[in-house]
């Protein structure tokens, strides 16, 4: 069965500080990870893609198939990356039900 | 582009009512997904509607249903309600079906409450 674990339920950091959020799966199959952010007030939205490989707002995730994790690192925090982080999987079934971690909400410290 | 709605935005129900949620996607998109938050669980996937068909469900009792119109509106109900029923209801809309090439738009949801 499909599980994403986000260990932490908060993190504190101080602005210009390098962050990591912490995303671990557990999936028989080859996963689609996703990360999604839910700014104060705001919807939840879809941060970055795996399969994009992309960077956004500075952030970026690496797939690690060894450790089964999508960490997601910035190399310098911000204050208005403070937010709530979701770890999403998908199993590639071609349905768009996504698994979820159960979040980690990101404090930037001025 | 107007983004994705949901109504009503709050509900408070009883045990036993049944409910209906309401959302329409972003103009366009054909696929709607819903989705349970509660503070234990987090994040559960529901279901997913992708041409007025159920394409996916979720692990949850057929208390729990769903239907999508020819508009791709979508509404989902649930019936003999429970206290652990009480959650925040996520709607999502997509172009199509398929999580890992299509984006998912998500609703400001529904904060159902079930005494």
């Amino acid at each position: 069965a499909q599980r994403v674990t986000q260990p932490e339920k908060l993190l504190s950091v101080f602005k210009g500080a390098p962050v990591e959020l912490k995303c671990n799966y557990s999936y028989s199959g080859s996963p689609e990870l996703f990360w999604y952010v839910q700014y104060s007030r705001q919807r939840l939205q879809l941060l970055l893609r795996h399969i994009s490989r992309e960077s956004i707002k500075g952030f970026t995730a690496d797939l690690n198939k060894g450790e089964t994790s999508f960490h997601l690192k910035k190399p310098f925090a911000q204050e208005e990356d403070s937010a709530m982080y979701y770890c999403a999987l998908s199993d590639q079934t071609g349905a768009n039900n996504l698994f979820f971690g159960t979040g980690t909400r990101l404090t930037v410290i001025p | 582009k107007a983004g994705v709605t949901q109504t009503p935005r709050y509900l408070i129900k009883t045990r036993g009512q049944q409910v209906t949620l309401s959302c329409s996607p972003i103009s366009g998109h054909r696929s709607v997904s819903w989705y349970q938050q509660t503070p234990g669980q987090g994040l559960q996937f529901l279901f997913e509607y992708f041409s007025e068909t159920q394409r996916n469900k979720g692990n949850f009792p057929g208390r729990f249903s769903g239907r999508q119109f020819s508009n791709s509106r979508s509404e989902m109900n649930v019936s003999t309600l429970e206290l652990g029923d009480s959650a925040l209801y996520l709607c999502a809309s997509s172009l199509t079906w398929g999580a890992v090439y299509n984006e998912q738009f998500f609703g400001p949801g529904t904060r159902l409450t079930v005494l």
